[in-house]
């Protein structure tokens, strides 16, 4: 299994340039996350989904539109980039109870 | 809401035993979880407790009390390899059994 996997990991945007992240996940999780991390910050939770067709916010949503058209993939929008989306990015995927969440390697976006 | 707290920066010799703390507070607690995360990398998952008491994993424990809100890592035998951010998050099922993370503990392993 690959586990969580992750593209690109990494990219440089233009303020107002839009781009998707791209996550998919091999291990047939229902749960799966959008986190982004930024320096001396915690974890913070952008969106997440419960299943295929389900989504709803997290703690930032706010500039960010997230799909779950399948188990596997879970693909996170940023339309009009802003600096402040300048972050490193995790997708994360989990069985809903027990062990996990379980992380991809990330994306580390910029946006100038 | 949820309030996790743990310290920012620890530093420990190798070969020692180091003990990380986190303390919480949340609406809906369901769950206490570690991670380990390398400059640069994704968090790799530790560990996981729901009932109180110590769960051991090799050179890892972790504790939990949920009357005190209070949960630590034990790192024995510690390798320069352990040299990484420690990462304490809860679950809580008010949130959907989300995770929310405290902003973890520096950890440095001297020779």
């Amino acid at each position: 299994n690959a586990g969580v996997t992750q593209t690109p990991k990494f990219r440089i945007l233009k303020i107002g340039q839009s781009m998707t992240l791209q996550c998919t996940q091999d291990m047939n999780h229902n749960y799966m996350y959008w986190y982004r991390q930024d320096p001396g910050m915690g974890l913070k939770l952008i969106y997440y989904s419960v299943g295929a067709g389900i989504t709803d916010k997290g703690e930032v949503p706010n500039g960010y539109n997230v799909s779950r058209s399948t188990t596997e993939d879970f693909p996170l929008r940023l339309e009009l980039a802003a600096p402040s989306q300048t972050s490193v990015y995790f997708c994360a995927s989990s069985p809903g109870r027990g062990d996990g969440p379980f992380f991809g390697q990330g994306t580390r976006l910029t946006v100038v | 809401g949820q309030n996790i707290d743990q310290p920012t920066e620890m530093t420990a010799t190798e070969g020692a035993i180091v003990q990380i703390n986190c303390t919480y507070q949340t609406s809906g607690f369901n769950g206490l979880f570690w991670y380990q995360q390398h400059a640069g990398e994704a968090p790799t998952f530790l560990s996981y407790n729901v009932l109180d008491g110590l769960e051991e994993k090799g050179r890892f424990s972790s504790f939990l009390s949920r009357s005190k809100g209070y949960s630590y890592l034990l790192l024995k035998e510690l390798q320069m390899k352990d040299s990484a951010s420690y990462l304490c998050a809860v679950r809580d099922k008010t949130g959907a059994n989300n995770l929310f993370f405290g902003t973890g503990t520096r950890l440095t392993v001297i020779p």
